[in-house]
C-alpha cells in the first residue's frame, strides 16, 4: 500500500536549520507530487510549498521563501525540506501528503525550537 | 491569495444527527476545494476531493458540494468517531491554503 513514512521527532535551537524527510513506497515516486505541511500547536494547517519529483521543480509559499529548500532523490523514493534559520514558532508538526488533492499524508515529524 | 473562512468553528452535535459544515473561498476557486478529517493527534485524512467526489474508502455519510465560492461537506448520520477537526483546503491558486478548521464534537 501507499505509504509516506517521516523521520522522527527532533529538538533544535533558534537561528539552526532542520532537515525533514519523506520516505515514499507502494507507487511510483515520479508520478506523483509531494506536498510539505506544518501545523503549529492548536493551529490550522499551513501549506508550505511542494515539489515535483519527476524533475525537481519546486514552488514554495511566500511566507517561507528563502528560508525553505525541497527536493528529492529518486534512488531511494525520498523527499526532504529544508527549513533554515528555525524560529520559536516554528515549533510544529511538519507533514509530507501526496499529489493534487493530498490523498496521503505521512505521519509528520513533530519540531521543537527552544533554546 | 485566496482566503478560505468555514462556519461553524466549533459544533455539539448528537449522534445520528446531520451536519453542515461549510467553507466559503475569497474569490472564485472552481471546484479545486477538497476535504479533510483530523483527530486528535493523526495527521489529516481525505474525505472529498474536487467538491464533491468521494474519496475511496470514506463511509457514504460523508457528502461534498459546491463550485466557486461557496463549499459544503455534509455528514449524515452523524457517529461517535465523527468527532475531530475537519478542514477545507483550495488548490486553484497558490498559496494553497486552508480554512481555519471546524471542530465537532459529538
Amino acid at each position: 500500500q501507499v505509504q509516506l513514512v517521516q523521520s522522527g521527532a527532533e529538538v533544535r535551537k533558534p537561528g539552526a536549520s532542520m532537515k525533514f524527510s519523506c520516505k515514499t513506497s507502494g507507487y511510483t515516486f515520479a508520478t506523483y507530487i509531494i506536498h510539505w505541511v506544518r501545523q503549529a500547536p492548536g493551529q490550522r494547517l499551513e501549506w508550505m510549498g511542494w515539489i515535483n519529483p519527476n524533475n525537481g521543480a519546486t514552488n514554495y509559499a511566500q511566507n517561507f521563501q528563502g528560508r525553505v529548500s525541497m527536493t528529492r532523490d529518486t534512488s531511494i523514493n525520498t523527499a526532504f525540506m529544508e527549513l533554515y534559520n528555525l524560529k520559536s514558532d516554528d515549533t510544529a508538526v511538519y507533514y509530507c501528503a501526496r499529489g493534487g488533492y493530498l490523498d496521503v499524508w505521512g505521519k509528520g515529524t513533530t519540531v521543537t525550537v527552544s533554546s | 491569495e485566496i482566503v478560505l473562512t468555514q462556519s461553524p468553528d466549533f459544533q455539539s452535535v448528537a449522534p445520528e444527527e446531520k451536519v453542515t459544515i461549510t467553507c466559503r473561498a475569497s474569490q472564485s476557486i472552481g471546484n479545486n476545494l477538497h476535504w479533510y478529517q483530523q483527530k486528535p493527534d493523526q495527521s489529516p485524512k481525505l474525505l472529498i476531493k474536487y467538491a464533491s467526489q468521494s474519496f475511496s474508502g470514506v463511509p457514504s455519510r460523508f457528502s461534498g458540494s459546491g463550485s466557486g465560492t461557496d463549499f459544503t461537506l455534509t455528514i449524515n448520520g452523524l457517529e461517535a468517531e465523527d468527532a475531530a477537526t475537519y478542514y477545507c483546503h483550495q488548490t486553484t491558486s497558490l498559496p494553497y491554503n486552508f480554512g481555519q478548521g471546524t471542530k465537532l464534537e459529538i
